[in-house]
């Protein structure tokens, strides 16, 4: 069974500029959470898909967006990239819901901002 | 809000020494999870306890679940050193439907 796949690996961005990050879920788990991790912050949420709607978003501003595809893949988008945005951004996916179920991340997107 | 909050930061062992993580959280858990993130990596799961008071193993690794179901622990036995990384435990957010909070993880180094 295939991992969690994102693309790309890294990405250097300028300030300003947008970025779409994508996430392919393991076959069949139909539920996909993204989270920002950096070393002060730790892993934090932004917001979960499950069946292409998305279920449940964390507190990040409006520049932070994402959805999800009829084959369960994720992309999220950010708009309007400052330094801050710099972090490794990782998807889990789980069958149900990373709440109650193992969840499987990806390798990761190391996103930096210059 | 909802907060998990674990200790310590960071940890400094020589091989075979023991290590333990610990983990709290602000409100009851219906379960937590204990995932290890080595460096350069990504999170990997390790286990997840849902009853009051459960213990399991793996190997050198016990985990714990509080009775109150609102703190746990991770021990690890004679490390070694590929037990590097960072320590993560995990709970279901209780006022959503999709998110896992995450402590800010116990950083392990183990000295040869």
């Amino acid at each position: 069974k295939a991992g969690v796949t994102q693309t790309p690996r890294y990405l250097i961005k300028t300030r300003g500029q947008q970025v779409t990050l994508s996430c392919s879920p393991i076959s069949g788990h139909r539920s996909v959470s993204w989270y920002q991790q950096t070393p002060g912050q730790g892993l934090q949420f932004l917001f979960e898909y499950f069946s292409e709607t998305q279920r449940n978003k964390g507190n990040f501003p409006g520049r932070f967006s994402g959805r999800q595809f009829s084959n369960s893949r994720s992309e999220m988008n950010v708009s309007t990239l400052e330094l801050g945005d710099s972090a490794l951004y990782l998807c889990a996916s789980s069958d149900l819901t990373v709440m109650n179920t193992e969840a499987f991340f990806g390798q990761g997107t190391r996103l930096t901002v210059v | 809000g909802q907060q998990v909050m674990q200790i310590p930061q960071y940890q400094h062992v020589q091989e075979g020494e023991d290590f333990t993580t610990y983990c709290n959280s602000s409100t009851t858990l219906s379960n937590i999870q204990w995932y290890k993130q080595r460096p350069g990596g990504h999170p990997v799961f390790l286990i997840q306890l849902v009853k009051s008071g459960e213990v399991k193993k793996q190997k050198r690794l016990t985990f714990q679940f509080g009775e109150a179901k609102k703190n746990s622990s991770l021990h690890i036995t004679a490390t070694q050193t590929t037990d590097v990384g960072t320590y993560f435990c995990a709970g279901p957010d209780g006022g959503s439907q999709g998110n896992l909070i995450f402590g800010k993880g116990t950083k392990l180094s183990v000295k040869p």
